[in-house]
């Protein structure tokens, strides 16, 4: 597997633009999970799914954000309008169910490499 | 709050020494820690993973160890190498839960 793949790996926009960043889970992955990371905060988490239901949102940090998970092998995550305090690198991680894996990968989740967005 | 807190914020050591990077958190109940190591421009990936009844795991060069009464974790790296400069998050998962809390990190540079 290639592991969790994102795109684009860079984006630069202008505040005001719509934003689109895409994700594709491991394949058989039950949850997807994405996040935001920036130097002054670390990791936050955005929102994640279950088997491609929204389960917890209530790191969207307003309604510029939204998420959607239309099948198994894919997320999208948009800002509409885009601002300046939205420059970030978001992950979009994905892992296995807790009862489905062994003790070796309990609960880890797979990062993947990240988008890097810019809003000028 | 659950929180995860991690120390020092970011060190610098000579190729071949060693060290040893902190961890506190308050996340509670507890039900597994891990150590990530993150490489500039990537996403994180998973060094090791304690649970409750471990106090000790080794992944190469890596040592974690974990007081859950104290609430403690701690990540011991030997003869460090240069492809060691990445930045180490500790993450806490609260039992019953799948979100994570996250510590904010450590960067380490290793000099030659």
């Amino acid at each position: 597997d290639a592991g969790v793949i994102q795109s684009p790996r860079h984006e630069v926009t202008e505040m005001g633009q719509e934003v689109t960043l895409r994700c594709k889970p491991i394949s058989g992955h039950d949850y997807l999970f994405w996040y935001r990371q920036t130097m002054m905060r670390g990791l936050e988490l955005l929102i994640y799914f279950n088997n491609n239901v929204p389960i917890d949102d209530s790191g969207m940090p307003e309604d510029r954000f939204s998420a959607k998970m239309p099948n198994a092998s894919f997320s999208t995550l948009k800002i509409q309008p885009s601002e300046p305090r939205d420059s970030a690198v978001y992950f979009c991680a994905s892992s296995l169910a807790l009862d489905r894996v062994d003790y070796s990968s309990y609960n880890e989740q797979f990062f993947g490499p990240g988008t890097r967005l810019t809003v000028l | 709050k659950n929180q995860v807190e991690q120390s020092p914020q970011s060190l610098i050591i000579l190729e071949g020494k060693n060290c040893t990077l902190q961890c506190n958190y308050t996340v509670s109940p507890f039900s597994n820690l891990r150590w990530y190591k993150q490489d500039t421009g990537r996403g994180p990936v998973s060094l090791t993973i304690m649970t409750f009844s471990e106090n000790t795991k080794s992944n190469g060069r890596y040592t974690a160890t974990l007081d859950a009464d104290t609430k403690q974790s701690s990540l011991h790296i030997t003869a460090s190498q240069l492809s060691d400069s990445a930045s180490y998050i500790c993450v806490v998962r609260e039992k019953g839960f799948q979100k994570l809390v996250f510590g904010t990190g450590t960067r380490l540079l290793v000099s030659p």
